[in-house]
């Protein structure tokens, strides 16, 4: 299996804020790398595909970026509505297998 | 706007098989794309379970295989998942989603989940 690791676990910003995590593969999966977001007793939501390409209706302040094995997602000015927990995937191939996610707080 | 929708018993006996059906509005699963199955036991984060393609083809996460089966039956828009021999270690929030299989595979919708406790 292809192990997805996202550093840090958890970090604590404010509003307005320029955040970024990582996300690394165990091998390369070329740009099949998507990114999710998940409030509390909610369903995740696809943000980024293809590494960086933005889900439609998702602010422009997401982006990503990244090949291979090592991919960024960067939400450029903080929002009060993005503070939630963020998963990684990959879909190179199966099993599609998820990063242990990266919990943005409230500094 | 495909929308999916989980459903099945909350409450599942130890040595039992889980079975959930997610039905699917908006779009008919026979059309394209996989179909597939997350879990997130409490607290802690997603599991890929498996997917069905839209042409029957099934692919499962190796820790599970031995124990699961999805299948799909296009004259309801729906698709399953059964778990054969849950522990209480399969206590979890289930999820079915959609994923592009003409693209990168990213899962661009989901159900609202639905919560099985394994217990006796």
């Amino acid at each position: 299996d292809i192990q997805m690791t996202q550093s840090p676990s958890s970090l604590s910003a404010s509003v307005g804020d320029r955040v970024t995590i990582t996300c690394r593969a165990s091998q390369s999966i070329g740009n099949f790398l998507s990114w999710y977001q998940q409030k509390p007793g909610k369903a995740p939501r696809l943000l980024i595909y293809a590494a960086s390409s933005l889900q439609s209706g998702v602010p422009s302040r997401f982006s990503g970026s990244g090949s291979g094995t090592d991919f960024t997602l960067t939400i450029s000015s903080l929002q009060p509505e993005d503070f939630a927990t963020y998963y990684c995937q990959q879909s190179y191939t199966t099993p599609w297998t998820f990063g242990q996610g990266a919990k943005v707080g409230i500094k | 706007q495909v929308q999916l929708q989980e459903s099945g018993p909350g409450l599942v006996k130890p040595s039992e098989t889980l079975s959930l059906t997610c039905t699917v509005s908006g779009f008919s699963i026979r059309d394209g794309y996989y179909w597939g199955w997350i879990r997130q036991p409490p607290g802690k984060g997603l599991e890929w379970i498996g997917i069905i393609y839209h042409r029957g083809g099934t692919y499962y996460s190796p820790s599970l295989q031995s124990r699961v089966t999805i299948s799909a039956d296009t004259s309801k828009n729906q698709f399953s998942l059964k778990l054969r021999f849950v522990t209480a270690a399969d206590t979890a929030l289930y999820y079915c989603a959609r994923a592009d299989s003409s693209g990168y595979r990213s899962l661009d919708s989901w159900g609202q989940g639905i919560l099985v406790t394994v217990s006796s």
